[in-house]
């Protein structure tokens, strides 16, 4: 099946840290991969809409200077948490899902940020 | 209206039971639904396509109602390790661009 990869799954650091996070698509190209916030006990919040070769599509309340998208080819996009607070504090996650359409969302793992 | 909305529950069951949860969608025009399931503090996995004809998958049976916009999970014979959340996933192409959108999710929590 479908992987995808995120990475680093963990991360610690000071606030002020600018983070970046890495989805890729390892046994398919995804021209669209979607990011995701959760926080504890809650429900999966999309970020943005990561398009391969153009700009991100966010989502009305989140402010694309802070949260930087990249999606330079086909098999990654990444995500920068620029000048991370204590705030910014979340479990990450990425989605990709085949070229085509109408097909389910595969996960990376997840990447469990703390801003401390 | 939230545009899909799930119970959340929690929904304690002993073992052996059987379960369903309904999720409901507002936009009409989409087109593909999923069930995933989340454990705690993991990424969510792709737990079964929904298709209009319905599906079944072992214990696992998903059933789309288009005319009333929702869409069901049932689990039969509940498991421990059925426990989790459920989360209804509903995605959505328009012009070009496609949108998925997530339920909240039903917290199962099946009891010995």
């Amino acid at each position: 099946g479908a992987v995808v990869s995120q990475h680093p799954s963990r991360v610690i650091c000071k606030s002020g840290t600018s983070v970046k996070i890495e989805c890729r698509s390892l046994d398919f190209q995804a021209t669209t991969m979607f990011w995701y916030r959760q926080f504890p006990k809650k429900s999966l919040m999309l970020m943005a809409t990561s398009n391969e070769g153009s700009k991100a599509t966010y989502e009305q309340g989140v402010e694309k200077d802070k949260f930087l998208i990249n999606h330079a080819s086909l098999t990654l996009s990444t995500l920068t948490v620029t000048s991370a607070h204590p705030e910014d504090s979340s479990f990450y996650i990425c989605s990709a899902s085949y070229q085509g359409g109408n097909q389910p969302q595969h996960f990376g793992d997840g990447t469990r940020l703390s801003i401390l | 209206r939230k545009e899909v909305e799930q119970d959340p529950g929690p929904f304690n069951v002993p073992e052996g039971a059987t379960v369903a949860f309904n999720c409901t969608y507002s936009n009409s025009a989409s087109q593909s639904f999923f069930w995933y399931r989340q454990d705690c503090r993991k990424e969510p996995k792709l737990l079964m396509s929904v298709y209009s004809s319905g599906n079944e998958d072992g214990r696992f049976t998903a059933q789309l109602n288009r005319a009333s916009q929702y869409i069901s999970l049932l689990i039969r014979d509940s498991k421990l390790s059925d426990s989790a959340t459920y989360l209804c996933v509903v995605l959505t192409n328009s012009g070009g661009y496609q949108k998925v959108t997530f339920g909240i999710g039903t917290k199962l929590q099946v009891i010995p």
